[in-house]
Parts: structure tokens; sequence; C-alpha cells
């Protein structure tokens, strides 16, 4: 079965402790992006990955990293959370090119920052 | 479910209805345009796409329109069912990126 997969789905941890949400696909697309949804404003773009060891930054990418040294993973990194990154995130890929617009969504991590 | 509209803009309509959701997007370089579905507690879903050089395109049950002259996006739902509940997002491919809007609400009601 296609898919985005990420984990965890729920997460509460402290201010300052780094943590790492993972995000596998089963497809071979070469595109990967990171989102975060906030009430009332929308997704917004972390970070998106063009093909391996290809990163660039979105709308949002402070307190990020994110790597891709592998096509099938794409890893969010907080190195030191702050309780404003307390939001929904979501993976996404697609494969890249022309008329190529179906992005897949994994099921969306909870993270809470206290 | 995943609260993640609480402050959306609410389209409410009647089971068997058509429905008109709309978006305004900001990149005239922008390629394709795209309706993605999200229920809850789950990631969004893609809908349908429309590229730039069309003004419409139809799908099963649903429709999108594009007038580029105002920058102007809709998705219009033929026969509105409960199932069709849900928030509904606009995107834009732009250099292959894909840009979301902030989303709108649909609630069907009987």
């Amino acid at each position: 079965e296609a898919q985005v997969t990420q984990n965890p789905r729920y997460l509460i941890t402290v201010t300052g402790k780094k943590l790492t949400v993972t995000c596998s696909q089963n497809m071979n697309h070469e595109y990967m992006s990171w989102y975060r949804q906030d009430p009332g404003l929308g997704l917004r773009q972390i970070y998106y990955s063009m093909n391996v060891e290809v990163t660039d930054k979105g709308d949002v990418p402070e307190g990020y990293k994110v790597s891709r040294k592998e096509k099938r993973n794409f890893p969010l990194i907080l190195e030191s959370p702050s309780p404003n990154q307390t939001s929904l995130y979501f993976c996404a890929s697609k494969a890249a090119g022309e008329g190529n617009t179906e992005a897949f969504f994994g099921q969306g991590t909870r993270l809470t920052v206290v | 479910g995943e609260s993640v509209g609480l402050h959306l803009p609410t389209l409410s309509v009647q089971e068997g209805d058509n429905s008109i959701i709309n978006c305004a997007y900001s990149n005239s370089a922008s390629d394709y345009f795209i309706w993605y579905k999200q229920e809850s507690g789950k990631g969004p879903q893609f809908i349908i796409d429309i590229r730039s050089n069309m003004d419409k395109r139809q799908g099963q049950r649903v429709t999108v329109l594009l007038n580029k002259t105002v920058k102007h996006l809709s998705l219009q739902i033929a026969a509105t069912q409960p199932g069709d509940s849900a928030v509904y997002f606009c995107a834009e491919r732009f250099t292959d990126k894909l840009i979301f809007g902030t989303g709108t609400r649909l609630q069907v009601f009987p």
C-alpha cells in the first residue's frame, strides 16, 4: 500500500529537549516536505526536499532542521523545542516533474511543547 | 479528531445541494492549482488539479474553475453528501513547491 508514515502520532515534550519526528514514504517520490498546521493559518511549509541531499527552506524554517540522506526518509528535527512549536505537523511526498501535483500526506504528528 | 480549523471560514450546505468553495491565490507564475480535502484526524487528500492554461476542469461530482484575471479558484461539489464534510484547501504549485491556502470548512446538514 502506497503511504507516508510519520512517527510518533502524538508527542508531549519539554522546552529545550531535542526531538525528531520521522517520515518515510514507499512510493519512490523525489519530493518530500514538512508542514505545520495551526488554527486559521492553514498549512505552512517548513522545509522541503527535491531529492536526496537537496533541502530548502520553506516559509517557516526557524527552529527546525531536516535531512535527506535516503530517498524514502525525511526526518524533522527540533534541536531545542519551544512552546511556539506546539502544532500539528504533516509530512508529504510527491513525484517530481510536469503534471505531478498529487501530494500524499502522512497522518500527522500532534506535538505539544510545555 | 484534530481541531485544526477553529477559526476557519465555514460553508454550511444542505445535503443534496451544490457547494461552491472559493480561494484567492497569490502567484501568477504558478503552473498548477490544486484542491485538497482534509477529514477530521487525517492528512489532506488530493481531489483535483487544473493547469494554469485551463479555466475549467471536471471530475467526479467536482468542478474546478480558474479565473486568472482576478487570481481566483473555485471548487464546485455537486449534490453534496455528508461524506463531503471536511476542510478544503486550495494550493498552488510554484517551481515544484506546493503552497497552501488557509482552508474552508464545509459542513453538510441533513
